[in-house]
């Protein structure tokens, strides 16, 4: 069975500053999705980054990108330029695309704080 | 566009008490899934559907039940609510060959006493 962890319940940094997520998994398959998902005050759950297994190089969004480590399974998120919209908690998530039907895996979370 | 729906956004029951969570979503798609949220532990898969008529058990389906008569909605039952219940469900839907990319409700929020 696949395995999301995020070691960082909570974290809080300035606005402007980089502040950097971790995320390891488990997996013996190859070919999979990760993915980091923000969830504001509103409960909505909001697609931050995709990256797809096979592709090595890593995805960026804007301010936001990840740091995939195949071999090591980490899959970090760097958010550029915090900014107080950003406050949230974050959750990285494992999918097989076989598998597919939305079977996503999500790490405990980490509640990121900006401050002023 | 409405997106997926979710039905209500707070409930309060007591323990013993049956209730039906309604998702409904407007995008033809073939995938829906129910989760919950509980505080530490992310989300967890409930039940999933891959197309009308054929649903199937997740992570944690004990005490729910669903049934996809239509594409647009799957809702979620608690037959006998526990206290051990209580957490935000969400809804999720994708298209199959794109089941990648999640849409999900606003959750909703269910409270056991």
């Amino acid at each position: 069975a696949q395995t999301v962890t995020q070691s960082q319940p909570e974290m809080s940094v300035q606005e402007a500053e980089t502040v950097t997520l971790s995320c390891t998994y488990d997996t013996s398959e190859n070919n999979y999705y990760l993915f980091w998902y923000k969830q504001p005050p509103s409960r909505q759950m909001i697609l931050v980054i995709r990256q797809e297994a096979y592709k090595q190089q890593n995805a960026t969004e804007n301010r936001f990108s990840v740091n995939f480590q195949k071999a090591a399974k980490s899959f970090s998120l760097k958010i550029s330029d915090s900014q107080l919209g950003d406050t949230a908690m974050y959750f990285c998530a494992f999918m097989l695309p076989l598998q597919g039907a939305q079977k996503l895996v999500f790490g405990q979370g980490t509640r990121l704080t900006i401050n002023p | 566009n409405a997106g997926v729906t979710q039905t209500p956004k707070f409930q309060v029951l007591k323990t013993g008490q049956s209730m039906t969570l309604q998702c409904a979503q407007d995008m033809n798609h073939e995938y829906m899934s129910w989760y919950r949220q509980d505080p530490g532990m992310g989300l967890r898969l409930i039940h999933y559907s891959v197309g009308a008529g054929i649903t199937d058990q997740g992570e944690v389906p004990n005490g729910y039940n669903v049934s996809r008569s239509t594409t647009e909605d799957f809702p979620l039952r608690l037959l006998s609510a526990a206290p051990s219940q209580t957490s935000v469900y969400f809804c999720a839907s994708s298209y199959r060959h794109r089941n990648e990319k999640l849409f999900f409700g606003s959750g909703t929020q269910l409270s056991v006493l």
